[in-house]
C-alpha cells in the first residue's frame, strides 16, 4: 500500500480556498485516490475519488498531475463547518485500507 | 439516504471482560470492515470482511478480536478479554464493492466508544 503524507494542520478563513496536497510517491499502476474527512466523534466520511487530471463534485475538486506522485484536495470557499481532520488514502481496492495522520484543518471566523 | 447503524454508542467494561460491539451495514453492500480510532490518534484498519469470511485483518487485531455476520444484518465485533489499551472508539463501515477501487466508497458508522475501566 503506497504511503501518503499530507501537512499536519491548515488554517483558513471562511470563504477562502483551501487546498490540501497529499504526496504519494510510491503510487502503483493500479492505485486510486480517495479523500475522507472526519469530525470529532464522527466516522470518516467520503468526499471524493480520482485516479488521474481532474474529477470535481458539489463538495470539492481533486487535482491529480500525470506523474500521479501527488494530489491536491481542493475546497471552494470553506465555512466553520468544514474544520475537519482529511485523510487522503491511495489504493487498488484491496481488503485494506490504510489511513495516515491526515491533515486537521481549522477555519477562523 | 441509508446509513450505518452502531450500537452501543458508548460501552463501558471491566478489564478482562467480553464485549460485542454490533453493526447494520447498509443492506445491499457486500464488504464489511472495522476501524478503531485511539482519542487523538488516527484510525487504525482492524479488518474486513466479504462472503462470511475475514479478508484481510491488522496486526491490531488478535485472537482476542473476533468477527461474526450472524444473521445476514448484523456485523459484529467480539472482544473476549479487554484490556485498558482497548478503550478507544471503534467505527464499522461497508462498502458495495472493493474500498479505494473505483468509486466503491466505504460508509462508516457513527462508531462506538468503548472504556474499559
Amino acid at each position: 500500500l503506497a504511503k501518503t503524507t499530507q501537512p499536519i494542520s491548515m488554517d483558513s478563513y471562511e470563504g477562502q480556498e483551501v487546498n490540501i496536497t497529499c504526496s504519494h510517491n510510491n503510487i502503483a499502476t493500479n492505485d486510486y485516490i480517495t479523500w475522507y474527512q472526519q469530525f470529532p466523534s464522527q466516522g470518516p466520511r467520503f468526499i471524493i475519488q480520482g485516479y488521474k487530471t481532474k474529477v470535481t463534485n458539489e463538495v470539492a475538486s481533486l487535482f491529480i498531475p500525470a506523474d500521479r506522485k501527488s494530489s491536491t484536495l481542493s475546497l471552494p470557499r470553506v465555512s466553520l463547518s468544514d474544520t475537519a481532520v482529511y485523510y487522503c488514502l491511495v489504493g487498488d481496492g484491496g481488503f485494506k485500507t490504510i489511513f495516515g495522520a491526515g491533515t486537521r484543518l481549522f477555519v477562523k471566523a | 439516504e441509508p446509513e450505518v447503524t452502531q450500537t452501543p454508542s458508548h460501552q463501558v467494561t471491566q478489564m478482562g471482560q467480553e464485549v460485542i460491539l454490533r453493526c447494520v451495514p447498509i443492506s445491499n453492500h457486500l464488504y464489511f470492515y472495522w476501524y478503531r480510532q485511539i482519542l487523538g490518534q488516527k484510525v487504525e484498519f482492524l479488518v474486513s470482511f466479504y462472503n462470511n469470511e475475514i479478508s484481510e485483518k491488522s496486526e491490531i487485531f488478535d485472537d482476542q478480536f473476533s468477527v461474526e455476520r450472524p444473521d445476514g444484518s448484523n456485523f459484529t465485533l467480539k472482544i473476549r478479554s479487554t484490556k485498558l489499551e482497548d478503550s478507544a472508539m471503534y467505527f464499522c463501515a461497508s462498502s458495495q464493492g472493493l474500498a479505494g477501487s473505483s468509486y466503491n466508497e466505504q460508509f462508516f458508522g457513527p462508531g462506538t466508544r468503548l472504556t474499559v475501566l
